[in-house]
This record gives structure tokens, sequence and C-alpha cells, in this order.
């Protein structure tokens, strides 16, 4: 694999549920970052890991929780998400914090 | 915060045409000017980019032009082909810091 990986593609969840989306990067990057893209809406920035530790958390709420365990995995745990929560989320990393992200192909997931 | 508009959501050009999307910012600190495609159902890469420090950029058929004083910037496709159909994000960001602020997304159509 190379790039930057995420599972899983598709997600459909209740809304009491908890489960988490993965993002794995094979580029030796040491910044990651969590998307969401709803329709018609410009991408929306959650999360930035810089050397796995959170620099932005960009007004999410709390049932969005990211987890950086290391400089090529990361993750977004889901509970109690609510049916706008729906969106594509992508996952993107960046050597440094300057320049060039490198995308997902992202996970859709659909809130019941 | 920046906010970033972008215009027109969609465009329809005939293939060998030249298509012109626009994007406005508000932070004049604002100094990182990056393009993205992304083609249905792919991820989003990056096709061209500019910083404050130059007025125009070119590779080969695309180019990108920077008015800092009116806060502009636009993406240009010369010759366009039908592989040139997706949908194009401008973003902005500052002091060399990876905090994108994305438009909110050009659908451009090239038909044959």
């Amino acid at each position: 694999e190379t790039g930057v990986t995420q599972t899983p593609r598709h997600l459909v969840m209740g809304m009491t549920n908890k489960k988490s989306l993965k993002c794995e990067q094979h580029l030796g990057h040491n910044a990651m970052y969590w998307y969401k893209q709803s329709a018609k809406k410009p991408l929306e920035l959650m999360f930035v890991y810089s050397l796995e530790e959170r620099v932005e958390n960009n007004s999410v709420p709390s049932r969005f929780s990211p987890e950086c365990p290391n400089s090529s995995h990361l993750f977004l745990h889901l509970h109690t998400l609510q049916p706008e929560d729906s969106a594509l989320y992508l996952c993107a990393s960046s050597q440094g914090m300057v320049g060039e992200l490198f995308f997902g192909e992202g996970s859709r997931l659909t809130v019941l | 915060g920046e906010n970033v508009e972008q215009h027109p959501s969609t465009l329809s050009v005939q293939e060998g045409d030249s298509a012109v999307i626009k994007c406005t910012y508000s932070d004049s600190a604002s100094n990182y000017f990056p393009w993205y495609k992304q083609e249905l159902g792919k991820r989003p890469q990056l096709i061209i980019d500019i910083r404050s420090n130059v007025g125009e950029k070119k590779d080969q058929r695309i180019a990108v032009t920077l008015n800092k004083t009116a806060k502009h910037f636009s993406l240009h496709i010369t010759e366009t082909q039908p592989e040139d159909s997706a949908v194009y994000f401008c973003a902005a960001s500052r002091d060399n810091f990876n905090k994108f602020y994305f438009g909110s997304g050009t659908k451009l159509n090239v038909k044959p």
C-alpha cells in the first residue's frame, strides 16, 4: 500500500452506536489531518496532528474524538452522532506543516 | 478567521475552450494558495499552488494568478479536455501553517 489509506470506505451507523474511522499513511509524513466534506460546502478542517501532538481542534463537537498513536496512524472515534454528521470524512497527511496535503479517498459516513 | 469564496459553483465548457475559476479571500495575511482537483469518487489532489510573493504561475495548460491588493486568485485551464472534468477547490492559508480554508468548489464539466 502506498499513499494514504482510509477504512472503512463506507459506514452506516445509528445515533447510539460507537464506531471508529482509521487512516494510515505510508509517505513518511509527520502531520495528519481530519477534514469533513459535506455536499456543496467547503472542506472543513476538524483536527490537525503534528508529530503526534494535536495542534488544532477546530471547534469540533466532543462526539468526535481523534487519536494519533504514531505518525503513521490517525483515528476518528465516533459516538452518539447526529444525522447532520453524515458526510465524507477525509484524512490527509503532509511533511511538516507547510505545503501539499495528500488525501485519502475518504470514509463515507451515514448516520441514521 | 479567513473566508474563501469561490465562483462559479458549476461551469460547463466545450472541449478545447478555456475555463476560469475565481476565488476571493478575506485575510490579508494569507500567503499560500493551492488548488485541488477532485474527480468523481476520488481523493482531492494538488494541481498547482502559488505563494504571495509571485503574481502568476503556470504549469502546461494550467495557470494561477494572484492579486494581493484585491485579495483574489484565479485558476485558468486552457485547451480543456474531458479528463479535466472534476470539482476544483481553491484554498488559502497563512504563516506557513497548514490550516487551510477551502472554497466551496467548482464542478467543471468539459463536453466532448
